[in-house]
């Protein structure tokens, strides 16, 4: 099947400082992406829909200041965390469709001290 | 919009004992239907899906899960589990009509073996 990777696996960083993660589709072209957030034993609550060369459609309650995507290519997306707080430390998980299935990154764990 | 429902958050079995997972979802427009299982730390893995055609869809490793459309469920099964089954399980759907494919994810049920 399809990969998709997600860099860094996992990252720390403290309070006020910004942190990008990226997911990139391995062997095949996306023109849409998702980014995914999960809670400690919770599950995946979808953030946004990323769409190459063109606007993030965020779900709602998402602050889109704060989750910043970028789409630039067909085969990149980012997510860049501002101004992380303890409160955004989670799991955060990339998905990508191919053929109609989605497959999904290894996903980024952040914690911001 | 869609959603899925996963009624039981944990789910403790003994080895080699049947289980059934359970998943309903609703929607208002066709949907295709999905179990991924994510080990610790771990990102999701598809174990198995439902597109169209035969409503029983199985897994390699001896899940089973079957389309009820009039009961709106899509139970995952197995009828013998090992200790290495034990992992997060989630039910998920996503719309027909949308291409980009984004899929709706349900609360998960955390499948635990003992010996």
């Amino acid at each position: 099947g399809a990969v998709v990777s997600q860099h860094p696996s996992w990252v720390i960083c403290k309070s006020g400082t910004s942190v990008k993660i990226e997911c990139r589709s391995l062997d095949f072209q996306a023109t849409t992406m998702f980014w995914y957030r999960q809670f400690p034993k919770q599950s995946l609550m979808l953030m946004a829909t990323s769409n190459e060369g063109s606007k993030a459609t965020y779900e709602q309650g998402v602050e889109k200041d704060k989750f910043l995507i970028n789409h630039a290519s067909l085969t990149l997306s980012t997510l860049t965390v501002t101004s992380a707080h303890p409160e955004d430390s989670s799991f955060y998980i990339c998905s990508a469709s191919s053929g109609g299935e989605a497959f999904f990154g290894q996903g980024t764990r952040l914690t911001v001290v | 919009a869609q959603s899925v429902t996963q009624l039981d958050s944990q789910v403790p079995v003994f080895e080699e004992a049947p289980v059934e997972l359970r998943c309903n979802y609703s929607s208002s427009v066709s949907v295709y239907l999905f179990w991924y299982v994510q080990y610790p730390n771990q990102g999701l893995q598809l174990l198995l899906k439902y597109l169209s055609g035969s409503t029983l869809v199985e897994s390699i490793n001896g899940f089973e899960a079957e389309f009820n459309k009039s009961q709106t469920s899509f139970h995952l099964r197995k009828p013998s589990v090992h200790i290495s089954d034990t992992a997060e399980y989630f039910c998920a759907v996503s719309d027909l009509d949308s291409s980009a494919s984004k899929i709706i994810f349900g609360s998960g049920t955390r499948l635990s073996i003992r010996p």
